[in-house]
């Protein structure tokens, strides 16, 4: 069976400053990871996926996660936050290796970002 | 934008009646699967369809159901509803074992 637990329901941070989303996961198989991200009253967008190419993923918009396996962790980070990055993040994780998503997507609660001015 | 699109955007119906939403996936997608994101939640799995067969259920009941069609648009029917149902829904589509694009979904309220 697998899961994803993110350890922040919310998180807040001033406009300029990092961003660290955290989420671990549990999967009897080599996983594959996404993050998506969720604006208000809009579908979810792909923002990066693991691929097992490389242990430190780039996305889009300067969003970057990094695969530990020996923490089973999958944190997503950005240097400097933006108004536009306010929104609800979801660590995702489905069996299937290789960046594939075989079958389901198992979602997190999702932590909602706030970004001030 | 993904190229998938989801139909209606907005739907009200009464406890006990049914629904049908609809999916239309991006261009060369062969395969849709559909979830449900209560309010405040993550998104839940229902159901996922490959060249027009169930290819895994998540755990909802069998008044949940779905039909892929050949050109791979997909429906979403859910009988009986009960207030519980409402939600978004929202259907994703890939090639098989390939990342899942979703649509902006359907909210579903049941009165």
């Amino acid at each position: 069976a697998q899961s994803v637990t993110q350890l922040d329901s919310h998180v807040s941070v001033s406009e300029g400053t990092p961003v660290l989303l955290r989420c671990n996961y549990s999967s009897s198989y080599s996983p594959s990871l996404f993050w998506y991200v969720q604006h208000p009253n809009k579908g979810l967008q792909l923002l990066l996926k693991y691929t097992s190419a490389a242990t430190l993923v780039k996305g889009i918009n300067g969003f970057e996660a990094e695969f530990k396996k020996s923490e089973t962790s999958f944190h997503l980070t950005k240097p400097s936050a933006h108004m536009s990055d306010a929104a609800e993040y979801f660590c995702v994780v489905s069996e299937g290796a290789g960046g594939t998503s075989y079958g389901k997507l198992t979602f997190g609660q999702g932590t909602i970002l706030t970004v001030h001015p | 934008e993904t190229g998938v699109t989801q139909s209606p955007t907005h739907l009200i119906k009464t406890r006990g009646q049914q629904v049908t939403l609809r999916c239309s996936s991006q261009s060369g997608h062969n395969t849709v699967s559909w979830y449900q994101q209560a309010l405040g939640q993550g998104p839940q799995f229902i159901f996922q369809y490959y060249r027009e067969e169930e290819n895994g259920r998540g755990n909802f009941p069998p008044r949940f159901s779905g039909l892929q069609f050949p050109n791979y648009s997909s429906e979403l029917n859910v009988n009986a509803l009960e207030l519980d149902d409402s939600a978004l829904y929202l259907c994703a589509s890939s090639t098989r074992g390939g990342t899942q694009y979703f649509g902006p979904g359907t909210r579903l309220l049941v009165l």
